[in-house]
């Protein structure tokens, strides 16, 4: 059984760096052909796809968002953290982390609850 | 940077077939998935590589891909249907959400 749990600062001021941990379970990241990643949604608004990282460490980001953004794998502890650095209100949003893999050409399959990060103005 | 459009809003009948389009450029040249979102909860991936569905999802569900669209069907559309749908492709290695669709089954 696949679970994923995100956590992080609920609150964070603008300019700070946000980082996100997703811890997860029933699954390793060192296996082939696994990724994992991270997607937003603003309140009200739709969902924004940020980054992914697979298990041989190559990575993906936003282009929109790529200058601002780190994504990091610690398979030996199960957790993936996504750094967002310069934090302005307009990154007020759920944040989730979700799994991925290669046989089902990167589709997220299954996602964490989501953590709503708050960047007051 | 590419975009996925999609209607803001789709209306259906109970038991009547819905349609939910994806448009982008050469969508079809690319592999399409759609997500189904309820308010309050994370997104379900409901159709992965244009036309299969996870373990799990009801046949109802289907989806299409080719030319510039995708489209997911609902077929016998159930109240519970009533959601947000997202589609997602990916364009240079990157994921791309299309704005979503409001379902809704009245």
């Amino acid at each position: 059984q696949i679970t994923l749990k995100e956590s992080g600062p609920t609150l964070v001021k603008p300019t700070q760096t946000l980082t996100l941990t997703c811890t997860f379970s029933g699954f390793s990241l060192s296996t082939s052909a696994v990724a994992m990643g991270w997607v937003r949604q603003p309140p009200g608004k739709a969902l924004e796809w940020l980054a992914l990282i697979y298990w041989n460490d190559d990575k993906r980001y936003s282009p929109s968002l790529k200058s601002r953004l780190t994504i990091t794998k610690d398979a030996s502890k199960n957790q993936v953290v996504l750094t967002v650095t310069n934090m302005d209100p307009i990154d007020t949003a759920t944040y989730y982390c979700a799994h991925s893999m290669g046989s089902i050409s990167w589709s997220f399959d299954y996602w964490g609850q989501g953590t709503l990060v708050t960047v007051p103005s | 940077s590419y975009e996925l459009t999609q209607p803001p809003s789709v209306s259906v009948s109970p038991g009547q077939t819905a349609s939910i389009t994806c448009s982008g450029d050469n969508l079809g040249g690319k592999y399409a998935c759609w997500y189904q979102q309820k308010p309050g909860q994370h997104p379900v991936l409901v159709i992965y590589q244009d036309t299969k569905r996870p373990s799990g999802i009801p046949e109802r569900f289907s989806g299409s891909n080719s030319g510039n669209t995708a489209t997911l069907t609902i077929s016998g559309t159930q109240a519970m249907d009533e959601a947000d749908y997202y589609c997602q492709t990916w364009d240079s290695s990157t994921g791309v959400f299309g704005g979503g669709t409001k379902l809704t089954v009245l």
